[in-house]
């Protein structure tokens, strides 16, 4: 069964301090992994999307990696400012299909 | 900002009304899916669509069907509503193959009582 397990489930840090959250899956055959942002209330917003040949992808603050050997990924955000504050879902596409399969989230709240 | 739009964006309906979840993309995407969100779970994929008058239940059981009759539009539908429909229910397309990006609607909460 395919599966996308996200640890911490929820954090807390001070606005301008970095953090990492982390994505491990077991997802098979692997296609590629995205990291989505959502507000409470709204749709997930896309971050980065990896397929198996990348390792590292830069959006702004986030930066994403994905080790396939190790089937985990980590989304790093630097300098966390207040909007940030949001659920932090990784998402596992296997195959050629588009059907995703969809982690938990990481509840992330930034505070001054 | 992604193209696609959902209404109502909130909804409180008693049980056993019939109801119909509206999503519309402007982006010309092929691809159209349902997730259904419970607070702090996971999205489940209830249906998709991988073009007109093509559909498909997803992983997630449900009670709803849908329609794909115009490329933009993927309406969704509860005959008969009850308390278990109660959650958040997200619209999403996407275009060409798995790698490409699903870009997401803001999502109706929907309350049965």
């Amino acid at each position: 069964k395919n599966q996308v397990e996200q640890s911490p489930q929820s954090l807390i840090i001070l606005e301008g301090k970095n953090c990492t959250l982390q994505c491990n899956y077991t997802v098979s055959p692997f296609s590629n992994l995205r990291w989505y942002k959502q507000d409470t209330g709204r749709g997930p917003v896309s971050l980065t999307i990896m397929t198996f040949s990348e390792n590292t992808k830069s959006n702004g603050r986030y930066t994403a990696t994905l080790d396939a050997d190790t089937k985990q990924s980590s989304l790093h955000i630097t300098a966390s400012q207040l909007s940030d504050s949001a659920s932090y879902i990784c998402v596992v596409s296997a195959g050629t299909a588009s059907k995703l399969t969809f982690g938990t989230g990481t509840r992330l709240q930034v505070t001054l | 900002e992604a193209d696609i739009y959902q209404t109502p964006r909130y909804l409180v309906i008693g049980t056993g009304k019939k109801i119909t979840l509206e999503c519309s993309q402007t982006m010309g995407h092929d691809k159209m899916y349902w997730y259904q969100q419970d607070p702090g779970m996971e999205l489940h994929l209830i249906h998709y669509s991988y073009g007109v008058n093509s559909t498909e239940k997803g992983d997630l059981s449900s009670e709803s069907t849908v329609s794909r009759i115009r490329t933009e539009h993927f309406p969704l539908t509860l005959e008969s509503a009850r308390p278990s429909h109660t959650s958040q229910y997200l619209c999403a397309s996407s275009h060409g193959p798995a790698t490409y990006e699903q870009y997401f609607g803001p999502g109706t909460r929907l309350t049965v009582t």
